[in-house]
């Protein structure tokens, strides 16, 4: 079955400490992108990677990082939460057709 | 930058009803638009996607249409059913691989 997987589904941290979100795709996909979702806002697009070592900046990557060192894993890092970074992120992959998303991770940071 | 908007926010109509959903875009130089279903605490399901030189695309009960001249889409829902309660969003992607997404129609179907 063609999935997305991230982990944790839901984390309470708080201020500084550093966490990774993980994100696995099963579909052999070059494109891979996070986003937060936020009320209001909409999904905005954090960071985005069209292939093994090669990451962009999106909309709003401040305070975050990614890698790429796998196709099929892009973890989303962040070295020093703070609490405006509290929201629902997602991690999608593409084909040409369309956009696959994990299930969300509902992040709190106090 | 591209902004997305979507009007209206919130849509509650009776079950069996036509309905259309509109998202409009400021930038025409698009890859494509991607519909997208969101339930609540659940992440996002793809409905239809419109490459750019594409007028419209069709599934089941949905029909989605294009003008990227002037910076629309539209999504009509047939015989509307209380399963088809959820947000919906849409999402273009630009030439620059980057997507932008509304901010969402939550529909309420009735029944």
């Amino acid at each position: 079955e063609a999935q997305v997987t991230q982990n944790p589904r839901y984390l309470i941290t708080v201020t500084g400490k550093k966490l990774t979100v993980t994100c696995s795709q099963n579909m052999n996909h070059e494109y891979m992108s996070w986003y937060r979702q936020d009320p209001g806002l909409g999904l905005r697009q954090i960071y985005y990677s069209m292939n093994v070592e090669v990451t962009d900046k999106g909309d709003v990557p401040e305070g975050y990082k990614v890698s790429r060192k796998e196709k099929r894993n892009f973890p989303l890092i962040l070295e020093s939460p703070s609490p405006n970074q509290t929201s629902l992120y997602f991690c999608a992959s593409s084909s040409a057709r369309e956009q696959y998303f994990g299930p969300g991770t509902r992040l709190t940071v106090t | 930058k591209q902004e997305v908007t979507q009007i209206p926010a919130a849509l509650s109509v009776p079950e069996g009803e036509n309905l259309v959903l509109n998202c409009s875009f400021t930038d025409s130089a698009i890859y494509n638009l991607q519909w997208f279903r969101q339930d609540p605490g659940k992440g996002l399901t793809s409905l239809l996607l419109i490459q750019s030189s594409q007028r419209e695309q069709t599934s089941g009960r949905l029909n989605a249409s294009l003008d990227k001249s002037s910076g629309r889409s539209t999504l009509y829902i047939a015989a509307s059913q209380p399963g088809d309660s959820a947000t919906y969003l849409c999402a273009v992607k630009n030439t620059g691989n980057q997507f932008y997404f509304g901010t969402g129609t939550s529909l309420t179907v009735i029944p």
